[in-house]
């Protein structure tokens, strides 16, 4: 069966440390991927999202991914967090041969001020 | 307008209540979904309309039942709920059902069934 992994369920950083979010998924065949971000008491955004191309993508909010195929992996990175960036991220997929949204667990990030 | 509304943001209801969830868009979008939403869990499909047609029931009880009245509006009516229930519920709408169609996701109806 299709799944997503999200090998943090918590992560606590500092302000201006580097966060990377690791996501793997199972499917052998052409995804489609994506970030999305829920703040406290938001709804639900999209972070970015991947398709095909260059597989380094920008976000809003200063975020990235890196899609690397070999590993099956959708990292989420960021050089340096804020206090703002508290929030609860989601990786996501969809395979090319559906239209349903694979949801990672999520990971809750608390950033220290 | 790329915005998704929901009304009401909260909802209490005693288990023989009947009530309806509201969820809206105007980006002319033409498929719309209801997901329901744990704490700390990511959303769980319930059901998907595509040109206002039912496209997906996720094997979900009948005291749910969806109605997409026009391509605009989609509604969730909820009758003799159970607590386990209580959850917030999110409303998305896409372009279609593709698999590069990025849903839009509304900020939800936070129900509590007592």
């Amino acid at each position: 069966a299709q799944s997503v992994s999200q090998h943090n369920h918590h992560v606590i950083l500092s302000e201006a440390a580097s966060l990377e979010l690791g996501c793997n998924y199972s499917y052998g065949g052409t995804v489609n991927l994506f970030w999305y971000v829920q703040y406290p008491g938001q709804h639900l955004q999209l972070l970015l999202k991947y398709f095909s191309g260059d597989p380094l993508v920008k976000g809003i909010k200063g975020f990235e991914a890196e899609f690397i195929k070999s590993k099956f992996s959708f990292n989420l990175r960021k050089p340096s967090v804020q206090w703002s960036d508290t929030a609860e991220y989601f990786c996501a997929v969809i395979p090319d041969s559906n239209y349903q949204l694979i949801w990672g667990a999520g990971t809750k990030l608390i950033i220290k001020p | 307008d790329t915005e998704v509304t929901q009304t009401p943001k909260h909802l209490v209801m005693g288990m023989t209540n009947k009530k309806s969830l509201k969820c809206e868009q105007h980006m002319g979008h033409r498929a719309m979904y209801w997901y329901k939403q744990k704490a700390k869990k990511p959303p769980e499909l319930m059901f998907v309309y595509s040109y206002e047609k039912l496209s997906i029931n996720e094997s979900v009880p009948s005291r749910f039942s969806p109605e997409c009245p026009n391509s605009s509006l989609l509604n969730l009516h909820l009758h003799a709920l159970q607590p386990e229930d209580s959850a917030l519920y999110l409303c998305a709408s896409s372009p279609g059902l593709a698999p590069r169609g990025e849903q839009f996701f509304g900020p939800g109806t936070r129900l509590t069934v007592l």
